[in-house]
């Protein structure tokens, strides 16, 4: 059962930021937040991961309040190329990736 | 460096057949782990296999198994297909737990 809930779809225009914000009341004191990005009919792709704060790479920013029982991935000015599906999940640095229903980002021109 | 890679990509397989998918990790990662992903039911953990055991397990039936070779590629197995196992099965691999590199998945049909 995913520890996680999600909007089930968003739309943007190329150019704009996204922000894609997750649930996870129930959060543990072990488990990190993690961010996947999946294209159709391919695997599902690392994005971001953080346990608090911010957390920044070249793809996208993580922000985390204190309490930790949300997060939110922000993507900077979107492209088409940037539709897709955006999972979030809460995982003890195990193995077992338990993955809810996602986010599909539609962006369109 | 060369990504996971999964063969075959596509099968089409009888009702009642058994099935083995193959995957070979990124060299140095010595997990990996697989996952079926179907439209009903989502992705969902199968097992994963470090240092050729199985170290987890998800909620499947006894019919879908796998295993590790001592170069870390990996098959899973699934005996007497039924028509809810076509589905795209993916495998993953990773050096550091939380960050999985996944297949391009092996596409089942199973008529």
């Amino acid at each position: 059962l995913a520890k996680t809930t999600q909007p089930i779809s968003m739309d943007s225009y190329e150019g704009q930021e996204v922000n894609i914000t997750c649930s996870h009341n129930n959060i543990a004191t072990n488990d990190y937040i993690t961010w996947y990005q999946q294209f159709p009919s391919q695997g599902p792709r690392f994005i971001i991961q953080g346990y608090k704060t911010k957390v920044t790479n070249e793809v996208a920013s993580l922000f985390i309040p204190a309490d930790r029982k949300s997060s939110t991935l922000s993507l900077p000015r979107v492209s088409l190329s940037d539709t897709a599906v955006y999972y979030c999940l809460v995982d003890q640095a195990g193995t077992a990736l338990i993955f809810g229903k996602g986010t599909t980002l539609s962006v369109s021109s | 460096k060369a990504g996971v890679t999964q063969t075959p990509r596509y099968l089409i397989k009888t009702r009642g057949q058994q099935v083995t998918l193959s995957c070979s990790p990124i060299s140095g990662h010595r997990s990996v782990s697989w996952y079926q992903q179907t439209p009903g039911q989502g992705l969902q953990f199968l097992f994963e296999y470090f240092s050729e055991t199985q170290r987890n397990k998800g909620n499947f039936p006894g019919r879908f198994s796998g295993r590790q070779f001592s170069n870390s590629r990996s098959e899973m197995n699934v005996s007497t297909l039924e028509l809810g196992d076509s589905a795209l099965y993916l495998c993953a691999s990773s050096k550091v737990a939380y960050e999985q590199y996944f297949g391009p998945g092996t596409r089942l049909t199973v008529t």
